[in-house]
């Protein structure tokens, strides 16, 4: 089975700085999803964003963008110009090319400081 | 976007009695939906994959005949915890892919707080 890992249990950063998220994975496929969740306290799951892992440019959404290093099975998540709203669990996710099962790291706690 | 509603949000039950959670996904078909188990300040854990019309393939570990899973429609999946008891108290949260889009993610619900007393 596939491996999410979510190396940062916490992370912490002030109000309108730039902090990133790391998350790594193993797999042996070549074709594939990524995703990074948030939760924050409502404990709804929210997406941020996601990535297919055969297009090579990393994708962004606003002030949310990734790094994804397909050869070293890497896909940061970078927050620039950090809201108090950001503050949630943060959840790095896999999905395989075919196929319905997500694969969840076991998420950044961040905090984000006045 | 696609939306997943579950219901109940919260639910406290007492040791020995069953309880049942609905997850609907309210404008699009999905065939698959999945019952995740999240612990206080931990990841999601994924009990089982409920598929329309057939049974559901539960995790390993996962107690089938205690977490009863029906998928009855293209738009409804309901779990039942049956015989209850405090160590099933927990945040279940259900989810949702549109089977028409491969490139689609998860769709969540907004989870139940089952208290078992």
């Amino acid at each position: 089975a596939q491996t999410v890992t979510q190396s940062q249990p916490e992370m912490s950063v002030q109000e309108a700085e730039t902090v990133t998220l790391s998350c790594t994975y193993d797999t042996s496929e070549s074709d594939y999803y990524l995703f990074w969740y948030k939760q924050p306290p409502s404990r709804q799951m929210i997406l941020v964003i996601r990535q297919e892992a055969y297009k090579q440019q990393n994708a962004t959404e606003n002030r949310f963008s990734v790094n994804f290093q397909k050869a070293a099975k890497s896909f940061s998540l970078k927050i620039s110009d950090s809201q108090l709203g950001d503050a949630a669990m943060y959840f790095c996710a896999y999905r395989r090319f075919t196929g319905n099962q997500f694969y969840f790291g076991t998420g950044t706690s961040l905090t984000v400081i006045p | 976007g696609a939306v997943v509603s579950q219901h109940p949000s919260r639910v406290i039950c007492k040791s020995g009695t069953s309880v049942k959670i609905e997850c609907r996904s309210l404008d699009f078909q999905a065939t698959t939906m999945f019952w995740y188990r999240q612990f206080p300040k931990q990841s999601l854990m994924l009990m089982a994959t409920s598929n329309e019309g057939s049974k559901a393939t539960y995790e390993q570990g996962v107690e089938k005949d205690k977490f009863l899973i029906n998928h009855a429609s293209l738009t409804l999946s309901t779990l039942t915890v049956t015989s209850a008891h405090p160590e099933d108290s927990s945040f279940y949260i259900c989810s949702a892919r549109r089977h028409d889009a491969p490139y689609s993610p998860l769709h969540f619900g907004n989870g139940t707080r089952l208290t078992v007393t």
